[in-house]
């Protein structure tokens, strides 16, 4: 069974440039996640798919940062435009699960962003 | 507010011996606890996990203990393998609400 794939792997950007994040869940998993990693830290929520519903997006900074997940299969997560303290891992998680839960969720391996 | 802690960022240990991963949190009302293993490049992936109802919970050579009334939580492995190598990071929730520590890098040496 395929994993959660992203893509990039690994991007660098200037600042005030836009970036955008691509991921495809594995197959079947009704729930996707988002995080924020940064260096030295555990992983930050972003925001939380139900299908093509965000139920909680309580934690993106909603000024610079926007996500979609049209067909409640793939989905993307956007910056634009960036700055120096987005630099950092970007994590997409699925789960076959509703509602939130620890348990049963699956990561991918992140993009790595630098932004310069 | 880090609601949950791992206060050694790094554990070196020779093999076959037992390494013990220590996790702090301050919220008494999570009712759930993990342990994720994340090796360079690749996301976590889900360990071991414990509720607030128990105190013990053994899979294989790992084995999680909670201690509720110091708010502590401690993995041990046992007898740790070099593939053992990885960044650890615990993590505590309670109902929609979760958080996860800073990560310790184990070092498991040959």
């Amino acid at each position: 069974e395929a994993g959660v794939v992203q893509s990039p792997r690994y991007k660098i950007i200037e600042k005030k440039q836009p970036v955008a994040f691509w991921c495809n869940p594995i197959s079947g998993h009704n729930t996707l996640y988002w995080y924020r990693q940064n260096l030295g830290q555990g992983p930050e929520l972003l925001i939380r798919y139900e299908n093509e519903e965000a139920v909680d997006d309580s934690q993106l900074p909603k000024d610079r940062f926007s996500a979609e997940r049209l067909k409640g299969v793939d989905s993307t997560l956007k910056i634009q435009p960036a700055e120096l303290g987005d630099s950092a891992v970007y994590l997409c998680a699925s789960s076959p699960y509703l509602g939130t839960s620890l348990l049963e969720q699956y990561f991918g391996p992140g993009t790595r962003l630098t932004v310069t | 507010d880090q609601q949950v802690k791992q206060n050694s960022p790094s554990l070196s240990v020779q093999e076959g011996r037992i390494s013990i991963l220590n996790c702090d949190y301050t919220n008494s009302m999570f009712d759930y606890f993990l342990w994720y293993k994340k090796y360079p490049a690749e996301g976590p992936t889900f360990l071991i996990s414990i509720s607030s109802i128990k105190d013990k919970n053994e899979d294989g050579r790992f084995t999680v203990f909670l201690n509720k009334s110091a708010k502590h939580l401690s993995l041990h492995i046992v007898p740790s393998q070099p593939g053992d190598s990885a960044v650890y990071f615990c993590a505590a929730g309670i109902g929609n609400q979760f958080y996860f520590g800073t990560g310790t890098s184990l070092t498991v040496i040959p």
